[in-house]
């Protein structure tokens, strides 16, 4: 079983559609997680922290939950410009020293 | 603050030729890393390290050596460029010690072996 899993996609939406990602992870003692945007020919950056309690960052809302091991993503209202790779990202426990990325879900919002 | 910067951008190299693909961070990060990522799959680990004169080896290092003599710089050398290297190197650096742990990544290098 992969650490971390995503659903490859792609994902084609409507602009103004609402669409949601999962992630699962393997690692019950992971400690923080993240999503990462990546957009084509570009490198990962940073959309958002995961928190226990969800978060939330205008569209964009994340979610934990570490009794089943996942996380979310959702995003409302798409735009054209959200049209990017999503990485779902796992911190593994404190003794290990590199993040541990899914290899992504390809989203493409259509005008 | 340039973050993490690479050269070059762009490279094409013959079989069995060498090469070094630069890295430096200016935000004083112990963590660099390597990565290379083939078209449309995830991001590999090729080698990272933890601090000046540390080095360990990641997912898939064979072909690959680096080295840390300093802080900001993480070069990577290929000795024997093989087709199957071709790829986009990226290259990131993260503080562990900051509650946000984000990861900078540079802006790649993207490689061609012919």
């Amino acid at each position: 079983r992969k650490e971390v899993e995503q659903d490859p996609g792609p994902f084609n939406v409507p602009e103004g559609a609402t669409v949601a990602f999962n992630c699962t992870y393997s690692n019950s003692a992971s400690q923080s997680f993240f999503w990462y945007r990546q957009d084509c020919r570009k490198e990962p950056k940073l959309l958002m922290s995961v928190y226990s309690s969800g978060n939330e960052d205008g569209r964009f809302t994340a979610q934990l939950n570490r009794a089943s091991q996942y996380i979310s993503l959702l995003i409302r209202d798409s735009k054209l410009s959200d049209s990017a790779t999503y990485l779902c990202v796992v911190n593994p426990p404190a003794s290990a020293r590199q993040l541990t990325f899914g290899s992504g879900t390809q989203l493409t919002v259509l005008p | 603050n340039a973050g993490v910067t690479q050269t070059p951008k762009f490279r094409i190299l013959k079989i069995g030729q060498s090469m070094t693909l630069q890295c430096t961070q200016d935000m004083n990060h112990n963590y660099m890393y390597w990565y290379r990522q083939d078209p449309g799959m995830g991001l590999k680990l090729i080698y990272y390290s933890v601090g000046a004169g540390i080095t360990d080896k990641g997912e898939v290092p064979n072909g690959y050596n680096v080295s840390r003599s300093t802080t900001e710089d993480f070069p990577l050398r290929l000795e024997l460029a093989a087709p199957s290297q071709t790829s986009v190197y990226f290259c990131a650096s993260r503080d562990p010690s900051g509650g946000n742990n984000e990861q900078f990544f540079g802006p790649g290098t993207r490689l061609t072996v012919l």
